[in-house]
C-alpha cells in the first residue's frame, strides 16, 4: 500500500523560513514524480512544486518561484519543501503527493 | 499553463441518482493524464480516477471517468450517501500541473 507521510509544519512569522519532508513507502519512489499541492483555509487545491523521478528537474508555480525550493532524495526516499520569505498568504496546509497518492497534509501558519 | 475549469460549481443530487461532473481544459491534454480527486470536510483529497478513465484502488465501480483531449466527465452512477464531497480534475501532461476549482457534490 503507498503511503505518504508529511512533517514540519509550523506557525512561522513573516519573512521567516520552514522545511517541510515527505516520506513515502509502498511504491518504487525513485521512479516516480512527486509533487506539493496546498490548500489554503476555505479554498481549493493548488499545484506548487513538481520534481523528476532523479530530481535533476523542478518546476514550480510562478507564486512561490525563488521563495520554495523542492527536492527529493532517493536514496532516503524523502521529499522536501523547503520555504523561505513566507508571507501571511502561505498559510495552508501543505500536501506531499506520489504516485497520485496523497498525504495527510501538514498545517503551516504564517502570522506574527 | 493549462486551465482546468469544472461544471457545475455545485451539483445536488440525491442517493441513488447519478452524477456527471464536467472538466474542461484550455488546451489539449497529452496522454490523458488527467485525475479526479475526492475530498470530504476535513480530509486529504484521495485519488479516484488516474489516466482519465483509471479507478485508483479500491474505488467502487460505480466510478467511471472518460474523456480526452479537452473534455472529461467524471459519472457516478448510483449515488451513495458516501459519495457527497468535492470532486476535483487535475491534469498532469505538463511540467507545470494544475487544479480544476472543483465541483461540490452535495445532498
Amino acid at each position: 500500500e503507498v503511503q505518504v507521510v508529511e512533517s514540519g509544519g509550523d506557525l512561522v512569522q513573516p519573512g521567516g523560513s520552514l522545511r517541510l519532508s515527505c516520506a513515502a513507502s509502498g511504491f518504487t519512489y525513485s521512479g516516480y514524480w512527486m509533487f506539493w499541492v496546498r490548500q489554503a483555509p476555505g479554498q481549493g487545491l493548488e499545484w506548487l512544486a513538481s520534481v523528476n523521478e532523479d530530481g535533476s528537474a523542478q518546476f514550480y508555480v510562478d507564486s512561490v518561484k525563488g521563495r520554495f525550493t523542492i527536492s527529493k532524495d532517493n536514496a532516503n526516499i524523502s521529499l522536501y519543501l523547503q520555504m523561505n520569505s513566507l508571507r501571511a498568504e502561505d498559510t495552508a496546509v501543505y500536501y506531499c503527493v506520489g504516485g497520485l497518492s496523497w498525504g495527510q497534509g501538514t498545517q503551516v501558519t504564517v502570522s506574527s | 499553463e493549462i486551465v482546468l475549469t469544472q461544471s457545475p460549481g455545485t451539483l445536488s443530487l440525491s442517493p441513488g441518482e447519478r452524477a456527471t461532473l464536467s472538466c474542461r481544459a484550455s488546451q489539449n491534454i497529452d496522454r490523458n493524464f488527467l485525475a479526479w480527486h475526492q475530498q470530504k470536510p476535513g480530509q486529504a483529497p484521495r485519488l479516484v480516477i488516474s489516466g482519465a478513465s483509471n479507478r485508483a484502488t479500491g474505488i467502487p465501480d460505480r466510478f467511471s471517468g472518460s474523456g480526452s483531449g479537452t473534455d472529461f466527465t467524471l459519472t457516478i452512477s448510483r449515488l451513495q450517501p458516501e459519495d457527497f464531497a468535492v470532486y476535483y480534475c487535475h491534469q498532469y501532461s505538463t511540467y507545470h500541473y494544475s487544479f480544476g476549482q472543483g465541483t461540490r457534490l452535495e445532498i
